[in-house]
């Protein structure tokens, strides 16, 4: 059964950097490629970006390009989504999801929430 | 990047049938045949219900059924239940990203 776990609920500051995770398990985590997803509070979801572990083919939103860092380490069957200086807009649910093509995303992780405030 | 187009609501009574639309440009919906719509429940994450514009993944009701009209998708729930009561949300492959842009979300309320 495919999974992907988040890493847990966040507070931070603005200007202090973050990395959050999604773990996979139950499928070859090389083979799947793993998106990020934000949706701000009561707003709708927002594709950030999406990365193959395999080759570590990399594609980001235009919105997001140069303010999210997304990785992958194959070794753990993890991918991250890293922050190197947190805004309050960067308020979020943030969710990770997985398929074997780009075009639909079968499997979502549970979602990691970031709170940004002073 | 423009989100795609849906309408902010829409409503139905149990065992009505709704139609929820999704407008984008020849760059997204109108050009690929890859337009998914994704069920999402009040702090839930998101469900994939419909890809490639009218294929169920495995367990999904077939009484969500999707369909594409040139550079509008669109996603229709038979026999309204009350658990059918989410936000609604499209998505299409674009060839300005190279892989994805959503629609703004639709919330359905079964009254």
């Amino acid at each position: 059964e495919v999974q992907l776990v988040q890493s847990g609920a966040e507070v931070k500051k603005p200007g202090e950097s973050l990395k959050i995770s999604c773990k996979g398990s139950g499928y070859n985590f090389n083979l799947y490629w793993i998106a990020w997803v934000r949706q701000m509070p009561g707003k709708g979801l927002e594709w950030m970006g999406i990365i193959y572990p395999g080759d570590s083919d990399t594609r980001y939103s235009p919105s997001f390009q140069g303010q999210v860092t997304i990785s992958a380490d194959k070794s753990v069957s993890t991918a991250y989504l890293q922050w190197s200086s947190l805004k309050s807009s960067d308020t979020a649910m943030y969710y990770c999801a997985a398929s074997v093509v780009i075009t639909r995303f079968d499997y979502w992780g549970q979602g990691s929430l970031v709170t940004v405030s002073s | 990047q423009s989100a795609l187009t849906q309408p902010a609501s829409v409503s139905g009574s149990p065992g009505q049938s709704i139609t929820i639309s999704c407008t984008g440009t020849s760059s997204d919906v109108g050009g690929y045949n890859f337009v998914s719509w994704y069920q999402q429940h009040p702090g839930k994450a998101p469900k994939l219900i419909i890809y490639d514009v009218t294929k169920w993944p495995s367990g999904v009701s077939n009484r969500f059924s999707g369909s594409k009209s040139g550079n509008t998708a669109s996603l229709t729930i038979s026999g309204l239940q009350a658990e059918d009561e989410a936000d609604y949300y499209c998505t299409s492959y674009t060839s300005n990203n190279t892989f994805g842009v959503f629609g703004g979300g639709t919330k359905l309320t079964v009254l």
